[in-house]
């Protein structure tokens, strides 16, 4: 069964802070791994997309790791700020139209 | 970059009512379209695809004919729900293709069925 599992299901942190979240996923086959970001009431946000052969992705203070043997991935916030207030989405692609979506985490910064 | 938008962003109607939401690409050609519905905490599920021009393909447990797709052009496809109901409140989210290409998603509708 294709799925996409992703951890913590919620995090809080102060502004100024690093996080990581973690998604681990078993779809197959496996095209490539995109991290989203979704504010509350709004679609999703492409932050960063990455295929079977690149290891690491960065966008502005969001990076993004792959590890296509193990088959996780990561998202790092850095310094992070109040505006990254969002739900983090990892969705797999398995090469056609079809996304298996993560359930997200929910990452809350506070001043 | 790509921008899909939806309409409208909230919508508040009584049971037994139709709503219709629309998708449209702004500044591309959506080939394929695709209709998501998301309820609170959970992931967005696939409901259906619809091509420009043909019928659309609706995911196993999504009825068709209460959730009627029309994708009548390259830019716009709408999704009308039939005769809802409270458990059809939920957030309903397009996204749209430019050929084999990534997916963008719009906005997002909230349906409240009262």
């Amino acid at each position: 069964k294709n799925q996409v599992e992703q951890s913590p299901q919620s995090l809080i942190i102060l502004e100024g802070k690093n996080c990581t979240l973690q998604c681990n996923y078993t779809v197959s086959p496996f095209s490539n791994l995109r991290w989203y970001k979704q504010d509350t009431g709004r679609g999703p946000v492409s932050l960063t997309i990455m295929t079977f052969s690149e290891n690491t992705k960065s966008n502005g203070r969001y990076t993004a790791t792959l590890d296509a043997d193990t088959k996780q991935s990561s998202l790092h916030i850095t310094a992070s700020q109040l505006s990254d207030s969002a739900s983090y989405i990892c969705v797999v692609s398995m090469g056609d139209y079809k996304l298996s979506f993560g359930a997200g985490t929910t990452v809350t910064v506070r001043a | 970059g790509a921008v899909v938008s939806q309409h409208p962003s909230w919508v508040i109607c009584k049971s037994g009512t139709s709503v219709k939401i629309e998708c449209r690409s702004l500044d591309f050609q959506a080939t394929t379209m695709f209709w998501y519905r998301q309820f609170p905490k959970q992931s967005l599920m696939l409901m259906a695809t619809s091509n420009e021009g043909s019928k659309a393909t609706y995911e196993q447990g999504v009825e068709k004919d209460k959730f009627l797709i029309n994708h009548a052009s390259l830019t716009l496809s709408t999704l009308t729900v039939t005769s809802a109901h409270p458990e059809d409140s939920s957030f309903y989210i397009c996204s749209a293709r430019p050929g084999a290409g990534e997916q963008f998603f719009g906005p997002g509708t909230r349906l409240t069925v009262l």
